[in-house]
């Protein structure tokens, strides 16, 4: 069974930062395209970043580029995304997705993000 | 870059078909895989369609998924609607081969 656990969400103040995992099983990790994909609170998802098989290939969101970084340890079966200079409208639970690639795409349950003072 | 658009609401009758759109802003919508998924309130996203028409195992044959070159557009279409489908639906593309790109998402209400 695929599975996909995000961890690391939590309250941060503005201009904090917070590193956000995945940790996946039930496949094989290494061959599949990841995804960061957010939803802010009543609204819809957003695409954030995306991370080749390899780690060739890495794509940031404009209102992300600069600040956060996604980076994946095949080894460890594991994604992550660094998030610096962390703002208000942060603020949304995170998922880590897996791409298709000739199978569904699945989703972990998400991890909230609240950016406050 | 390109945007994918969808009605932002529908709705129908339980029993009844109804199909949901989602047309590409620029570029083929044949150019690259069409994906689907449903979001239930207080759940995370689920596939519905992958690879414009592939339904995943445990998806009812109810959903299917087509994609219409003359629109530009892909196509998810409910049939024999159940209350259990009222959720929100997204469709996803890609752009740079890896890179996804989200419709804003279309409320169904089964009433």
């Amino acid at each position: 069974e695929v599975q996909l656990v995000e961890s690391g969400g939590g309250l941060v103040k503005p201009g904090g930062s917070l590193r956000l995992s995945c940790a996946a099983s039930g496949f094989t990790f290494s061959s599949y395209s990841m995804n960061w994909v957010r939803q802010a609170p009543g609204k819809g998802l957003e695409w954030v970043s995306s991370i080749s098989s390899s780690s060739s290939y890495i794509y940031y969101a404009d209102s992300v580029k600069g600040r956060f970084t996604i980076s994946r340890d095949n080894a460890k079966n594991s994604l992550y995304l660094q998030m610096n200079s962390l703002r208000a409208e942060d603020t949304a639970v995170y998922y880590c997705a897996r791409d298709s690639g000739g199978d569904p795409a699945y989703w972990g349950q998400g991890t909230l993000v609240t950016v406050s003072s | 870059n390109f945007m994918l658009t969808q009605p932002h609401s529908v709705s129908e009758s339980p029993g009844k078909t109804v199909t949901i759109s989602c047309t590409r802003s620029s570029g083929s919508i044949a150019s690259n895989y069409v994906q689907w998924y449903q979001q239930r309130p207080g759940s995370s996203p689920t596939t519905v369609i992958y690879e414009d028409n592939q339904r995943p195992s445990g998806v009812p044959d109810r959903f299917s998924g087509s994609i219409d070159s003359s629109s530009n557009s892909a196509s998810l279409t409910i049939s024999g609607l159940k209350t259990e489908d009222e959720a929100d639906y997204y469709c996803q593309s890609y752009d740079s081969s890896i890179l996804w790109v989200f419709g804003g998402g279309t409320k169904l209400t089964v009433l």
